[in-house]
């Protein structure tokens, strides 16, 4: 089952701080995120396991509520090298289910 | 840093051609993607192998669609016949394992069928 990403795009001024959210209607075991810029490979970011826990990367942040089945990836203070595709991708067993990809929410960060 | 390499990096094919996509993984990755992307859309994957062995192939369309990974390294994904409907970036990802490891993607081969 495909997770739910949202917003679908956001533009931001840079400095400005945003929320992407990674929804699923099935129990999650983990969820991955990467970051894909126009033309080029997707590039992984960070890997969340079911517990609630949050992780940092620079200044890009994600968490993830077991009880919603939901993750959140936090960008603040955005910088214009974090435009891009964002994607989450999600998994509903420790290793033996594939990773199911979200359609992805477009970021632009203007100057 | 090592990096998943791919080729071609774009093709142009007729409908009813056949094609091939290479793709060598980072050195000691065991584990082998072949991901579809239509633009606009999340990567679906098409085909996973550890090692030389298929794990997963359940969205392969296997009536025209072929993988291999014949020693365990490098792998070929072929099309054949090629429809419209099969225009799409082909990425191709390598892991150390499954489940918890990071992907790491190569950069694609862009196919149009025309």
């Amino acid at each position: 089952q495909q997770p739910v990403q949202s917003p679908q795009a956001v533009i931001l001024r840079e400095g400005e701080d945003a929320v992407i959210n990674c929804s699923s209607s099935k129990a999650l075991y983990s969820v991955h995120w990467y970051r894909q810029k126009h033309g080029e490979a997707p590039v992984f970011l960070m890997i969340l396991l079911k517990g609630g826990e949050q992780k940092g990367h620079e200044k890009i942040s994600a968490s993830f509520n077991e009880k919603k089945q939901q993750s959140s990836l936090y960008l603040t203070a955005s910088q214009l090298s974090y435009s891009g595709t964002y994607f989450c991708g999600t998994a509903s067993q420790g290793g033996s289910e594939k990773l199911v990809f979200g359609k992805g929410t477009k970021l632009t960060v203007n100057p | 840093e090592a990096e998943v390499a791919q080729s071609p990096r774009y093709k142009i094919t007729e409908k009813s051609q056949a094609v091939a996509f290479w793709c060598d993984p980072i050195s000691g990755h065991a584990t082998l993607y072949w991901y579809r992307q239509i633009l606009g859309q999340g990567p679906e994957l098409l085909v996973q192998f550890q090692d030389e062995s298929v794990v997963d192939d359940s969205q392969l369309p296997k009536d025209r669609f072929s993988a291999e990974r014949l020693k365990g390294v490098d792998s070929t994904l072929k099309i054949q016949p090629a429809e419209l409907g099969d225009s799409a970036m082909y990425l191709c990802a390598s892991s150390l394992g499954v489940g918890l490891t990071p992907l790491h993607f190569g950069n694609g081969t862009r196919l149009t069928v025309t």
